[in-house]
């Protein structure tokens, strides 16, 4: 483990459901990010929290719900996907805002909507 | 025109061979960037972080920057079968939004 958490691992969903997909890091780091990876394209960042704060959406349909309820924690809710959803979802973590130092990265949610 | 261009692969090459990963880069105010390793069913790993340019060395791994050409590489000593995996490379200008590659897939067959 790396020591940032995400759960779970695999979830097959439907369009109508939904479903949270959870992250955690113990390392003390101030800013957690939400990325999508889609085969064959880069990873694309969809929201920057720092400090607890949420400081960047990039453009990310309002499907994609997330939450930082504290600064060890980090939510995406998903409500009424589409198939194009379907990714691996990377949580990650940085010691300060803005990533130059390096993300810490978790293994991912492998996302299917079914 | 992408941000940042990164040959997908895959590349395939003998163990104990010498790798050359490499992305060209649009933005001139780029000056963080970044190499990391993501192996199947995992997230990416930090490898190599450089600033500015120049090159930096770590064990079998050397990362090169040079901003005159937006051109980074990640050269790979004397590859072995644990090195399989795809490089990813990442560069920013500073602020919250760091741009990466597509990702380059290796295998290294012992």
């Amino acid at each position: 483990e790396t020591g940032v958490t995400q759960t779970p691992r695999h979830l097959v969903m439907g369009m109508t459901n939904k479903k949270s997909l959870k992250c955690e890091q113990h390392l003390g780091h101030n800013a957690m990010y939400w990325y999508k990876q889609s085969a064959k394209k880069p990873l694309e960042l969809m929201f920057v929290y720092n400090f607890k704060e949420q400081t960047e959406n990039n453009s990310v349909p309002s499907r994609f719900s997330p939450e930082c309820p504290n600064s060890s924690h980090l939510f995406l809710h998903l409500h009424t996907l589409q198939p194009e959803d379907s990714a691996l979802y990377l949580c990650a973590s940085s010691q300060e805002p803005g990533g130059a130092g390096g993300y810490t990265f978790g293994s991912g949610t492998r996302l299917t909507v079914v | 025109q992408k941000e940042v261009e990164q040959d997908p692969g895959p590349l395939s090459v003998p163990e104990g061979a010498i790798v050359s990963l490499n992305c060209t880069y649009s933005n001139s105010a780029f000056q963080y960037f970044m190499w990391y390793r993501q192996y199947s069913r995992k997230g990416p790993e930090l490898l190599m972080y450089t600033y500015s340019s120049g090159n930096k060395e770590d064990g079998r791994f050397t990362a090169q920057v040079d901003k005159s050409s937006k051109y980074i590489s990640l050269f790979i000593r004397d590859s072995q079968p644990s090195d399989s995996a795809t490089y990813l490379c990442a560069m920013s200008a500073g602020g919250n939004q760091f741009y990466f590659g597509t990702g380059t897939s290796l295998t290294v067959i012992p």
